[in-house]
């Protein structure tokens, strides 16, 4: 089983709203990504946790706060975004291991910000 | 720096017509390249991971090829569900387990 699952599917906020994505994975992976993708662009790099710890923050605005509350749940916490933030928000997740490491990405939160 | 181009950025074929989408990459060590599928509004769907020069690997009507410039997304006849867009990404070796991408190829086959 290669899954990984989003929630929710939409989600729709305004700019003072505080909300949370969610990603889980029962593959007993153990590095976990964030990725924010726009329509018709590849998906960019956000966060990468590794073994529970943030190992990569790509530059991300402050109001994009990563969680990683243990080795199988992920959480994206919003606050106070701003209309360009609307995009595909991807979960992925990976063994964690040294050697070439397949990501296995979840189906999306699709992020509205009015 | 590294580098992921794809081509065609977007293909049209009819169904049977078989084809190939390109993927060209510099990279400083190549740990792996990657094919994904996504379709409109849908995360990134794993096909093929390739670690080194000369490797095949293949799956229903998809076969991918690498030598150390590039890789090939080969498409035996296609239907029309084969149209996505198909998405290379390349790891290096130092790059901890970072994806680079290339922007894709869209692809779209006609009954």
């Amino acid at each position: 089983d290669t899954e990984v699952t989003q929630t929710p599917k939409h989600l729709v906020m305004g700019m003072t709203n505080k909300k949370s994505l969610k990603c889980e994975q029962h593959m007993g992976h153990r590095a976990m990504y964030w990725y924010k993708q726009k329509a018709k662009k590849p998906p960019e790099l956000m966060f990468v946790y590794s073994y529970e710890k943030l190992s990569i923050n790509e530059s991300v605005p402050s109001r994009f706060s990563p969680e990683c509350p243990n080795s199988s749940l992920l959480n994206l916490h919003l606050h106070a975004l701003q209309p360009e933030d609307s995009a595909l928000y991807l979960c992925a997740s990976s063994q964690g291991r040294g050697s070439a490491d397949t990501q296995y990405f979840g189906p999306g939160t699709r992020l509205t910000v009015l | 720096e590294d580098q992921v181009t794809q081509s065609p950025e977007a293909l049209r074929l009819q169904e049977g017509e078989s084809s190939s989408l390109n993927c060209s990459y510099t990279v400083s060590g190549l740990r792996g390249l990657f094919w994904y599928r996504q379709d409109p509004g849908k995360g990134p769907e794993f096909l093929f991971t390739l670690y080194s020069a000369g490797e095949e690997k293949e799956k229903e009507r998809l076969k991918a090829t690498l030598t150390k410039k590039e890789s090939f997304l080969h498409i035996t006849a296609p239907k029309p569900e084969d149209s996505a867009t198909y998405l290379c990404a390349v790891q290096a070796e130092t790059g901890a387990n970072n994806l680079f991408f290339g922007t894709g190829t869209r692809l779209t086959v006609i009954p």
